[in-house]
């Protein structure tokens, strides 16, 4: 079953626009990571933020994490043609143990 | 360094066979993962090993699904009597330890025609 969701569905902007998009979970958690997946195969992981971690930066990437609210953003910011992928949030936790529940996943399209 | 390595890359196979997949996770990673990907159900979790102790095997859809983990390395999952919904790609996770960035493989397309 899916933990979360992700927020837009589907979101497409142009190359040198930010792209948020935002995940929402239902139980409590350890640790939320993002990945990207190009082309339906495998998964590259882009950033893990813990749940006692409010912000994290790696790059041109910026990552919240609101555990009163169960939810989390990934802003990417300058985006580039090759950042077209969807991305997914995915959660471990106390009950569940450390293998991760996925969100529903965005798809984003960047325009050149 | 090398990452997870998955084979076959595809797998067409008929209805009722038995599959193999493998897994090669990261040296040294005590973790390894399994999950699948298909258009109905999303990402799920399949079986979790971790160091010696028991599989976590609570995500294994029927008894058909089966796994071990050689050596503390290597990583077979086995389908038997192959149905039309085991379609899917199955990806594998490796992590130094639990509760840290998991690492996954490119993954394997399995159709069962």
């Amino acid at each position: 079953s899916q933990q979360g969701e992700e927020d837009p569905q589907a979101l497409s902007i142009q190359e040198g626009e930010n792209a948020t998009m935002n995940c929402s979970y239902k139980t409590s958690i350890n640790n939320l990571q993002w990945y990207r997946q190009n082309s339906g195969r495998g998964l590259v992981h882009l950033i893990l933020i813990r749940s006692n971690e409010r912000e994290k930066h790696s790059g041109r990437l910026r990552v919240t994490l609101d555990t009163s609210k169960k939810s989390s953003s990934l802003l990417i910011t300058a985006s580039r043609a090759a950042d077209t992928a969807s991305y997914f949030c995915a959660t471990d936790g106390a009950t569940s143990g450390s293998r991760l529940t996925f969100g529903e996943g965005t798809q984003l399209t960047v325009n050149p | 360094g090398a990452g997870v390595s998955q084979s076959p890359s595809n797998k067409v196979t008929e209805k009722g066979k038995d599959v193999e997949l493998r897994c090669d996770p990261i040296s040294g990673h005590t973790a390894l993962y399994w999950y699948r990907q298909s258009l109905g159900q999303g990402l799920e979790f399949l079986i979790y090993f971790q160091g010696n102790s028991a599989p976590d095997k609570s995500g294994l859809p029927s008894d058909r699904f089966s796994a071990e983990r050689t050596g503390g390395s290597v990583s077979t999952l086995t389908i038997q009597r192959t149905q039309q919904e085991d379609s899917a790609v199955y990806l594998c996770a490796s992590s130094p330890r639990p509760y840290n960035e998991q690492f996954f493989g490119p993954g394997t397309r399995l159709t069962v025609l």
